[in-house]
């Protein structure tokens, strides 16, 4: 059971280029977010989706656009990256059952830096 | 909008002493708080949370209070070890949480420093 994995963990982009960051649950779980995190901003919501074949915008989904194709798999991707969405991004999932505890699980996260 | 203040940014203690960490939140129809470590490096971890029907809750040396009426909950750390260090973040979501999509907001987190 790996829990939460995170692909690529490190990555170094130009400026306008494209990519896309791949999160993966085992846990069956039916929700699932990505984060980003800056010094001093805390955790802040890009996307979501609460389950396979929807999304929805968080608090900062700007310049950012997801898929959820399969329960298992979130993907995060960056179409024109600018040096603004030099981040850590944290993917995270958590159960949707009534009555279960609301804990997000959370990936080992990505280094992005866009130069 | 929902959003959830933080403080102090930056804690530095004796080991051995107390810590506490505040939030406050501003959607009165929040009633899920969990509190979330960050070691360097590494992936927040749930340390610990509360519901709104609870005032206190304590596992171990780690407790947090809710005061539901000024909108704020505490973490409370006692008799600090080296190992406490890290960034901690509060968080707060509404109810129910599984209609809200599991939402939480994050606090902009406190970085405690434990000094042998």
């Amino acid at each position: 059971n790996a829990g939460v994995t995170q692909t690529p963990k490190f990555r170094v982009l130009k400026t306008g280029q494209s990519m896309t960051l791949l999160c993966a649950q085992d846990m069956n779980h039916e929700y699932m977010y990505w984060y980003r995190q800056d010094p001093g901003m805390g955790l802040r919501l890009i996307h979501y989706s609460v389950g396979e074949g929807t999304t929805a915008k968080g608090e900062v989904p700007d310049g950012y656009n997801v898929s959820r194709l399969k329960k298992q798999n979130f993907l995060l991707g960056l179409e024109s990256a600018a040096p603004s969405q030099t981040s850590v991004y944290f993917c995270a999932s958590s159960y949707s059952k009534q009555g279960a505890k609301n804990i997000q699980y959370f990936g080992a996260g990505t280094r992005l830096s866009v130069l | 909008g929902e959003n959830v203040e933080q403080h102090p940014s930056t804690l530095s203690v004796q080991e051995g002493d107390s810590a506490v960490i505040k939030c406050t939140y501003s959607d009165s129809a929040s009633n899920y708080f969990p509190w979330y470590k960050q070691e360097l490096g590494k992936r927040p971890q749930l340390i610990i949370d509360i519901r709104s029907n609870v005032g206190e809750k304590k596992d171990q040396r780690i407790a947090v209070t809710l005061n539901k009426t000024a909108k704020h909950f505490s973490l409370h750390i006692t008799e600090t070890q080296p190992e406490d260090s890290a960034v901690y973040f509060c968080a707060a979501s509404k109810s129910p949480w599984y209609n809200q999509g599991g939402k939480l907001i994050f606090g902009q987190g406190t970085e405690l420093s434990v000094k042998p």
